[in-house]
């Protein structure tokens, strides 16, 4: 039962361009959304977040954009860099004091020169 | 300010033994998380602890343990080691009271033969 999920494995976008990333959820009780990153060898950096009540957050280049009714959200990168090349994990939280993390399987990342 | 630091980064066992793996939590933390990742799979998580109890468990069995020691830091333990335990073992800091935004180590990878 994956509650989070992450449909595509893999996206390649040439440097300059727009990446979007998607990411579909299932728990209703999700209230809080992370965008996580990682490279190999490392752990995965906390990117952006959004809180339920919002349909929309910017962090410089990165912006997520939650949607409700469709339980989806998506992450765009503008313009895309060959370092932000890696595996990008969608989260989804119940904002209480013991919050697990539920994660998709990530989206792999490939911007080209 | 540090980071979340692991340690060790790898570790090689075989079948049955038991293993121990460390966390020290990013300062002004005082909530741990561990998530066990396979690969090709997002992180799951496995056990939260705060004021050095655990606080929230994810689905795996008892052989899994931990331990939260008055500074923050944290181990995981795990006895009887499987070969599917094979995987890389994260942990995760957090405020208590924003908990659902969690900062990663790099963590353990470990193999088990």
């Amino acid at each position: 039962d994956q509650q989070v999920k992450q449909n595509s494995p893999s996206l390649s976008v040439q440097e300059g361009r727009i990446s979007i990333l998607n990411c579909d959820y299932t728990n209703s009780m999700f209230d809080y959304f992370l965008w996580y990153k990682k490279y190999p060898a490392e752990g995965p950096t906390f990117l952006i977040s959004i809180s339920s009540i919002k349909d929309k957050n910017e962090d410089g280049r990165f912006t997520v954009f939650l949607n409700k009714s469709a339980k989806h959200l998506s992450l765009h990168i503008v313009p895309s860099q060959p370092g932000d090349s890696a595996v990008y994990f969608c989260a989804g939280a119940e904002r209480s004091g013991n919050t697990p993390l539920v994660f998709g399987k990530g989206t792999r990342l490939s911007v080209i020169a | 300010e540090t980071g979340v630091t692991q340690s060790p980064t790898h570790l090689i066992k075989t079948r049955g033994q038991q293993v121990t793996l460390r966390c020290s939590s990013q300062s002004g933390h005082n909530t741990v998380s561990w998530y066990q990742q396979a690969l090709g799979q997002g992180p799951q998580f496995i056990f939260q602890y705060y004021r050095e109890e655990e606080n929230g468990r994810g689905n795996f069995p008892p052989r899994f343990s931990g331990l939260q020691f008055p500074n923050y830091s944290s181990e995981l333990n795990v006895n009887a080691l499987e070969l599917d335990d094979s995987a890389l073992y994260l942990c995760a800091s957090s405020s208590w009271t924003r908990a659902e935004t969690q900062y990663f180590g790099p963590g353990t990878r470990l193999l088990v033969l």
